[in-house]
């Protein structure tokens, strides 16, 4: 069946670097994709989404990017912080009319300072 | 506003237990949905509701039964606990979730089950 998965499992940055985190997807009819941000002990927490109808998309101190082409989204983090440790998860809603989000298993931030 | 709130946080039940876990949301969203996340996972859709009265079966719905009485309250029933359905529980609310319509879920932060 369709699916989203993760490039990498752990990634491990410096504190100040900027972090790239990947995602690739399988449903080539997908319209809408969210990153949220997952810290220990809390629920997912939304970061910033993209409809299909864009490949960028900028919010404060990260950027999305949607390769239709190659069915890859990437989560920039600029000048990370400590703060951002976490697990970040891609999300794609399936294309029913639901609203039906497919998850995929995250990637471990770690930020050392 | 206090968003979507879960109780309760923590649980243990022994094998073959029944109980209840209480989502509620302030945010007027139509949208409701119930998560469960294993270790080193995604989430897993095990229900969700489209407004009162509307339920439906997701990804993983086996052993768990869901009700939608109210716009903001969703909660999702386990009636014989099994040791599979150990887990971290999720609900989560949107304000809508079609095309053309679609909007983040907001996501409280989970009840952690375990099944003994």
């Amino acid at each position: 069946g369709e699916s989203v998965g993760l490039h990498l499992p752990t990634l491990s940055v410096q504190e100040g670097d900027n972090s790239i985190i990947n995602c690739a997807y399988s449903n080539s009819a997908s319209d809408y994709f969210i990153w949220y941000k997952q810290g220990s002990g809390k629920g997912p927490q939304f970061i910033i989404d993209i409809r299909s109808n864009m490949d960028k998309r900028q919010g404060q101190r990260v950027t999305v990017l949607l390769n239709k082409t190659v069915k890859h989204l990437s989560l920039q983090i600029a000048a990370t912080q400590p703060g951002d440790s976490a697990v970040y998860f891609c999300a794609e809603w399936d294309g029913g009319s639901q609203g039906n989000l497919i998850f995929g298993k995250g990637t471990k931030l770690s930020v050392k300072p | 506003n206090a968003g979507v709130t879960q109780t309760p946080k923590f649980r243990i039940l022994k094998i073959g237990q029944s109980m209840t876990l209480q989502c509620t949301q302030d945010m007027n969203h139509n949208y409701m949905y119930w998560y469960r996340q294993d270790p080193g996972m995604g989430l897993k859709l095990i229900y969700y509701s489209v407004g009162a009265g509307i339920t439906d079966k997701g990804e993983v719905p086996n052993g768990y039964n869901v009700s939608r009485s109210t716009t903001e309250d969703f909660p999702l029933r386990l009636e014989l606990a099994a040791p599979s359905q150990t887990s971290v529980y999720f609900c989560a609310s949107s304000y809508s979730g079609g095309l053309g319509g679609n909007q983040p879920q907001h996501f409280g932060d989970g009840t952690r089950l375990s099944i003994l």
